[in-house]
């Protein structure tokens, strides 16, 4: 249980355009999602907390308007990164929490390869 | 402020044990966990210990919490092949209850 998926695994776009990801709980109900950046070699970061059905929440130095995320459903959050840039490059990982906030465990996606050429 | 750290790298043989180590700098944590991520895969929960806890066992797992070093460590007995990965620490605070902040990670190696 507690299944986590994201499409597309892995996206190459031109400098420019846009890329929408998917983020989708299979098996239960997410009432919280998370967006994760993470650069070759480092750590996760966290980008934005978005609850089903509400304005998401940014961490600081993460543009809204460039990070546009609807967490349409309580089984599906979209990010999508507008007029990408190749330093936009990078791995980008979902996760969902089944209890909203306060709950313990957040089940990660297995992440989407982004390279902005 | 809120800081997680670990050492970046650790070579252990096959079949011994191997002890990743964790330090935090946030006296607020309620959950520490542990996380495992393979190349280009995203991040599995391996274990996770409450704050109020000093010990946590799970197979062959060994959580250890020092609260007042602010150390955490995780031991894994008899280390296989299949255990070669990243390993990251990780906490939420009391007062962000949903935000996991992640240290770097310790990728671990196996050898023969």
């Amino acid at each position: 249980g507690a299944v986590v998926s994201q499409h597309p695994s892995w996206v190459i776009c031109k400098s420019g355009t846009s890329v929408k990801i998917e983020c989708r709980s299979l098996d239960f109900q997410a009432t919280t999602m998370f967006w994760y950046r993470q650069f070759p070699k480092q750590s996760l970061m966290l980008m934005a907390t978005s609850n089903e059905g509400s304005k998401a929440t940014y961490e600081q130095g993460v543009e809204k308007d460039k990070f546009l995320i609807n967490h349409a459903s309580l089984t599906l959050s979209t990010l999508t990164v507008t007029s990408a840039h190749p330093e936009d490059s990078s791995f980008y990982i979902c996760s969902a929490s089944q209890a909203g906030p306060g709950s313990y465990e957040q089940y990660f996606g297995p992440g989407t390869r982004l390279t902005v050429t | 402020g809120e800081d997680v750290e670990q050492s970046l790298f650790l070579s252990v043989r096959e079949g011994d044990s191997s002890v990743i180590n964790c330090t935090y700098t946030d006296s607020s944590s309620t959950y520490l966990y542990w996380y495992k991520q393979e190349p280009g895969a995203g991040l599995q929960l391996l274990t996770y210990i409450f704050s109020n806890m000093d010990m946590k066992q799970d197979q062959r797992l060994t959580v250890l919490l020092n609260k007042k070093d602010k150390h955490l460590s995780l031991r894994i007995a008899d280390t296989q092949t299949g255990d070669s990965a990243i390993y990251y620490c990780a906490e939420t605070l009391y007062s962000s209850a949903s935000k996991i902040i992640f240290g770097s990670g310790t990728r671990l190696s196996i050898r023969p």
